[in-house]
């Protein structure tokens, strides 16, 4: 079965730019969406289809996408963005498929 | 605006069959551009694809190779909703469950999501 995997934590000084990672077997050519998810909340959608963000979503939040790893990168981060952040990507025989989540602390 | 609002019970007995129902405004169980899909989330499996239904002049639906003896996502036209039922729910089926709906023009990705239903199974 597919997996993705991602760091269970990153840690950034606000202000600063934080890079959070997700690797999987021909990850480049599966589009992988980026979801937010704080305590409590439903998840919510900051980046698709590589590198594009859905209305609403603050311009500090890019996405890259090559080879076997997609990057989730937000720049000037802030206290709000302190959450968790997951990856996903669909495959033809697993379905979509969520990497493992990474605890991001803004401190 | 799309809104999806689940209902369901929060406590399953082991062995029986836990239902969830997500009810749509906004949208279509319909649409040709949406698919419409159980997660569910839970400390030890993280977020979990269960399995969606999708209509394309004919219904279709997709499930986790892990589940497809215990699951069946229906939709409900007449009161534009769709469901979900697990079969023979053991402790491990304890969870966060959500509906999603994922949008399918050009590209793929969830869009809007529930509010989430805590589902324990316990005796």
């Amino acid at each position: 079965s597919y997996e993705l995997t991602q760091p269970p934590s990153v840690s950034v000084s606000p202000g600063q730019t934080a890079s959070i990672t997700c690797s999987g077997d021909k990850l480049g050519d599966k589009y992988p969406c980026w979801y937010q998810q704080k305590p409590g909340q439903s998840p919510v959608l900051v980046i698709y289809q590589d590198t594009k963000r859905p209305s609403g979503i603050p311009e500090r939040f890019s996405g890259s996408n090559s080879g076997n790893a997609a990057t989730l990168t937000i720049s000037g981060t802030q206290a709000m963005d302190e959450a968790d952040y997951y990856c996903q990507a669909w495959d033809s025989s697993t379905g979509w498929v969520f990497g493992g989540g990474t605890k991001l602390t803004v401190l | 605006q799309v809104q999806l609002q689940q209902s369901g019970p929060g406590l399953v007995k082991p062995s029986q069959t836990l239902s969830l129902t997500c009810a749509i405004s906004g949208d279509s169980v319909s649409s040709d551009s949406a698919a419409w899909n159980w997660i569910r989330q839970s400390p030890s499996r993280g977020l979990e694809w269960l399995g969606r239904t999708y209509y394309r002049s004919k219904w279709y639906n997709d499930y986790a190779p892990s589940l497809r003896s215990r699951i069946t996502v229906n939709p409900d036209t007449s009161k534009n909703q769709f469901s979900l039922q697990l079969n023979s729910v053991t402790p491990e089926d304890t969870a966060v469950y959500y509906c999603a709906r994922e949008w399918q023009l050009v590209t793929y990705y969830f869009d809007y999501w529930g509010q989430g239903t805590l589902v324990t199974v316990s005796s």
